[in-house]
């Protein structure tokens, strides 16, 4: 049982050049989330999937697109990388029952733009 | 979704109990209290959570004051392992839709050998 699992774990970019972070999760899970965190803040959310078929913007999602390929798996994507987007992203999924929003987080992608 | 006030830093000696505040005056009476924890390079991981009563499981207890203003997540034992980055978040349950939670800058915890 492998949890959420990102790829690739360390990329780097050129700016103007685009690529797309895979994320997939093993849980059975409802909901899926990608955060960004940059040095010495929070996690700040970029876009979320409360169930499959839909996508929400969250706090940052300038720059970024996503699609909810299936229940399993939410991918984001950078159609023109931009230095502001060096950044350590994190996808994440949860059940999304009334009782809890219990988060599982990914190990993280840290994506340098140049 | 309530704010809260965490200390940036706190030190603790191995061993003994840490115990990391959180203030969340604001608070609203259908809005739990979630604590997460970031060890270096890593995800966030989950800890604990709870509304009014206090909570303990195998990580940790979380004691929340009774007016709900405050609370306080205890680490019996703590271990270097224990040395992270802790997330107090304030936020309803199940109220209109899964859009994750608020991450704050947090506390540094660094237990010292």
């Amino acid at each position: 049982n492998a949890g959420v699992t990102q790829t690739p774990k360390f990329q780097v970019l050129k700016t103007g050049q685009s690529m797309t972070l895979q994320c997939a999760q093993d849980m059975n899970h409802n909901s899926m989330y990608w955060y960004r965190q940059d040095p010495g803040m929070g996690l700040r959310l970029i876009y979320y999937s409360a169930s499959e078929g839909t996508t929400d913007k969250g706090e940052v999602p300038n720059g970024y697109n996503v699609s909810r390929l299936n229940k399993r798996e939410f991918s984001l994507r950078l159609e023109s990388a931009a230095p502001s987007q060096t950044s350590v992203y994190f996808c994440a999924s949860s059940e999304h029952v009334a009782t809890n929003e219990k988060l599982f987080f990914g190990s993280g992608t840290q994506l340098s733009v140049l | 979704d309530a704010k809260t006030t965490q200390p940036p830093s706190m030190d603790c000696a191995e061993g003994r109990a840490a115990n990391l505040p959180c203030n969340h005056s604001t608070i609203s009476g259908n809005e739990y209290v979630y604590w997460y924890r970031q060890i270096h390079s890593q995800g966030p991981q989950y800890i604990i959570h709870g509304l009014k009563n206090n909570e303990t499981n195998e990580m940790a207890s979380l004691i929340i004051t009774e007016d709900r203003k405050s609370s306080t997540l205890i680490l019996p034992h703590a271990t270097l392992r224990d040395t992270a980055v802790y997330y107090c978040i304030v936020r309803v349950d199940g109220g209109g839709g899964a859009d994750g939670l608020t991450f704050g800058k947090g506390t540094h915890l660094i237990i010292q050998p």
